[in-house]
């Protein structure tokens, strides 16, 4: 088996800050994902990518970067954090066939003061 | 577009008795169709996937899922819950937009009364 780890697990910024999270996976999956809970609201996708160097965009990509230098991490950089926000990030990936189970990081649980 | 609803916010079932979670979808074309679970604290995990074939697919822990196509449904059931299946559970759908993506509906809370 294989697993994904998600750093940091609690994030704390400021109004207007840049934050970065991070993502590495040892499954050797093709695509990555990262998607954003929201209480009521389930996941969102935000971006994804099908290979090294490849993004793709979701939903939700406003307001975010992302980028997968290597197969194994994709990180995902909110470029102006608002205030109050707060929200659950999680990656994934999968080998990227249509019927193939997607796996899940823990999170990364964001808090904007 | 595609998307998937799940109606029900939150759902309320007495320990061994049956559930059913609602879960329809909108998908132009052959759909690949998920059920996860989202244990306290925990990651989201598979419970059961439907490609084509048969309708009815069997899942872990007692679960299993009904593919309608005439209804675009995609309900998600168990015969006797038990309290370890308190949880929140997702209904997901696989899409193609320059590579395979899975669109999720909000998710129905489960919890479970002794």
């Amino acid at each position: 088996g294989g697993i994904i780890t998600q750093t940091p697990k609690f994030l704390i910024g400021q109004e207007g800050q840049k934050l970065t999270l991070k993502c590495q996976q040892n499954f050797n999956h093709d695509t990555m994902y990262w998607y954003r809970q929201d209480s009521g609201k389930g996941l969102r996708l935000i971006y994804y990518s099908i290979t090294e160097n490849d993004l793709q965009k979701g939903d939700l990509s406003e307001g975010y970067d992302a980028s997968r230098e290597k197969k194994s991490s994709f990180s995902l950089t909110v470029t102006s954090a608002q205030k109050n926000e707060m929200a659950v990030f999680l990656c994934a990936s999968s080998i990227g066939r249509a019927d193939t189970e997607v796996f899940f990081g823990k999170g990364t649980r964001l808090t904007v003061v | 577009a595609q998307s998937v609803t799940q109606p029900d916010a939150r759902v309320t079932v007495s320990e061994g008795a049956s559930l059913q979670l609602r879960c329809k979808y909108s998908y132009f074309g052959t759909p690949y169709l998920f059920w996860y679970v989202q244990y306290p604290r925990q990651g989201l995990q598979l419970l059961l996937k439907y490609y084509p074939g048969d309708p009815v697919v069997q899942g872990v822990n007692g679960f299993e899922a009904e593919f309608s196509k005439s209804n675009s449904s995609f309900h998600l059931r168990k015969a006797s819950v038990h309290w370890s299946d308190w949880a929140v559970y997702f209904c997901a759908v696989s899409t193609y937009q320059g590579g395979r993506a899975l669109i999720f509906g909000t998710g129905t809370t489960v919890s479970v009364s002794p």
